[in-house]
């Protein structure tokens, strides 16, 4: 099956440029996401990203797709505080029709 | 972009009872998930609501453990029965027809002591 890893931890100062990674194993996945989850509540969609794409930018958020490497990458621009959460990757076969979740990584921004 | 209420958002429960989550959408979507969180761990698909069938569930998770409604294309129930403090989770509903569309509920963060 599909696994999917992230770090666990990112810290940065505010102001500054945050690089989420993320990779993944089956190569024929079509769909990738990143999900945003702040403390108490449940998952916020931010961006998703088609395989065919290498780039994807929506205001502050950049995402990079490396399909040779199976590598993802969310970029936050202007990194404030309000942008600390637990970002997860997620990725969409559509051999087994269903999205499978990294481990989730821990942003957290320093004034 | 759907809106979806989860009911409870928490629950305290004693070991050996069941909790019925509900997970009602403002509009009709054909594909509900249901999804557990465990204390400081990734989502992991519970099962796929379907309505008028059965619901499909993924390796690791049974209907007697984990039964799941769907009378409708709005409203989906996940109960998690005979409860034990390792099924101390957040459960997430999900819904989306494309693959573009993954929403999630807000979650049911459950305790059971």
């Amino acid at each position: 099956g599909e696994d999917v890893e992230q770090s666990l931890f990112l810290s940065v100062r505010e102001g500054d440029s945050s690089v989420i990674n993320c990779t993944y194993t089956d190569s024929s996945s079509t769909y990738l996401y990143w999900y945003k989850q702040e403390p108490g509540a449940g998952l916020q969609l931010l961006t998703y990203i088609f395989s065919n794409m290498d780039m994807k930018q929506d205001q502050r958020l950049t995402v990079l797709l490396n399909k040779k490497d199976k590598h993802l990458s969310l970029r936050i621009a202007d990194t404030q505080t309000g942008d600390s959460a637990i970002y997860f990757c997620a990725v969409f076969t559509g051999g087994g029709n269903k999205l499978t979740f990294g481990t989730g990584t821990q942003l957290k921004v320093e004034l | 972009s759907a809106v979806i209420s989860q009911k409870p958002s928490r629950d305290i429960c004693q070991r050996g009872t069941s909790l019925t989550i509900q997970c009602q959408v403002d509009s009709q979507v054909t594909m509900m998930f249901w999804y557990r969180q465990q204390p400081g761990q990734s989502l992991t698909l519970i099962a796929t609501a379907n309505q008028g069938s059965e619901a499909t569930y993924e390796s690791g998770f049974v209907i007697d453990k984990f039964p799941i409604s769907r009378p409708n294309l709005t409203f989906s129930t996940l109960t998690v029965s005979n409860m034990s403090p390792e099924d101390s989770s957040i459960y997430l509903c999900s819904v989306g027809d494309r693959v573009t569309e993954a929403f999630f509920g807000q979650g049911t963060r459950l305790t059971v002591v």
